[in-house]
């Protein structure tokens, strides 16, 4: 199984400032014959389900503000909350499906500084 | 608009069975591979198992393999998950969820990632 490492497991960012997510897989997600890295984040607010946020690591799903940025490639991404609102404390997941069975991060928890 | 709307949790002695449903509209439900993930009380995700659009291909996560059931009925636009001889440990929040990803971009059998989530039903494993 792909393992996902997410850090840090929390972070606390002021109001308006940026908020960096790591996520590190144990193999390359990055297929071949599609050019993709199948890795997708989600976001979690207290007692709802995922929300998901990005796809192929990169591409925001419909609705997502801009501030929500993905990057990274290989086996190293990042999801970057560019200028952090009250309303993105939650806690963020990874996920990798690039193979079977798909694979999420432990989880980081965003708050308010 | 898409909606999942899970149905079935409770509470259950371990080692009986329990069946949840996920009712889907707002899209066409027969189109999509539809997948059950899982969620401990305060703790992360985990996938639990895949059924493809047409229900010809299913696959599921080693913690359940041979004690829980994928199936879906078209026609009804519902997702099923039959779960026996439950473990204590499958105490969780059980969401199904939506796989947009086609065929052709698959890199794995179990398909990729979720786009709409149902907001979950509680099971409860204990005795």
């Amino acid at each position: 199984d792909i393992v996902m490492t997410q850090s840090p497991d929390s972070l606390a960012v002021s109001l308006g400032e940026r908020a960096t997510i790591n996520c590190k897989s144990s193999q390359s997600v990055l297929y071949s014959s599609t050019n993709k890295h199948y890795l997708a984040w989600y976001q979690q607010k207290p007692g709802q389900p995922p929300k998901l946020l990005i796809y192929w690591a990169s591409t925001r799903e419909s609705g997502v503000p801009d501030r929500f940025t993905g990057s990274g490639s290989g086996t190293d991404f990042t999801l970057t909350i560019g200028s952090l609102q009250a309303e993105d404390v939650a806690v963020y997941y990874c996920h990798q499906y690039y193979s079977t069975p798909p694979t999420f991060g432990q989880g980081t928890k965003v708050e308010i500084k | 608009q898409v909606q999942l709307v899970e149905s079935g949790g409770g509470v259950v002695q371990p080692g009986r069975s329990l069946r949840l449903s996920c009712a889907a509209s707002g899209f066409t439900f027969s189109s999509y591979p539809m997948h059950w993930v899982r969620q401990a009380p305060g703790k992360g995700l985990e996938w639990v198992a895949v059924i493809k659009y047409d229900g010809s291909n299913k696959y599921y996560g080693d913690s359940v393999k041979g004690r829980f059931t994928i199936s879906r009925d078209n026609s009804k636009n519902t997702l099923f998950l039959q779960m026996d001889s439950l473990r204590a440990e499958d105490t969780a929040v059980y969401y199904c969820a939506r796989d947009p990803l086609p065929v052709r971009f698959a890199a794995a059998g179990s398909g990729g990632y979720f786009d709409y989530w149902g907001q979950g039903t509680l099971v409860t494993v204990s005795s």
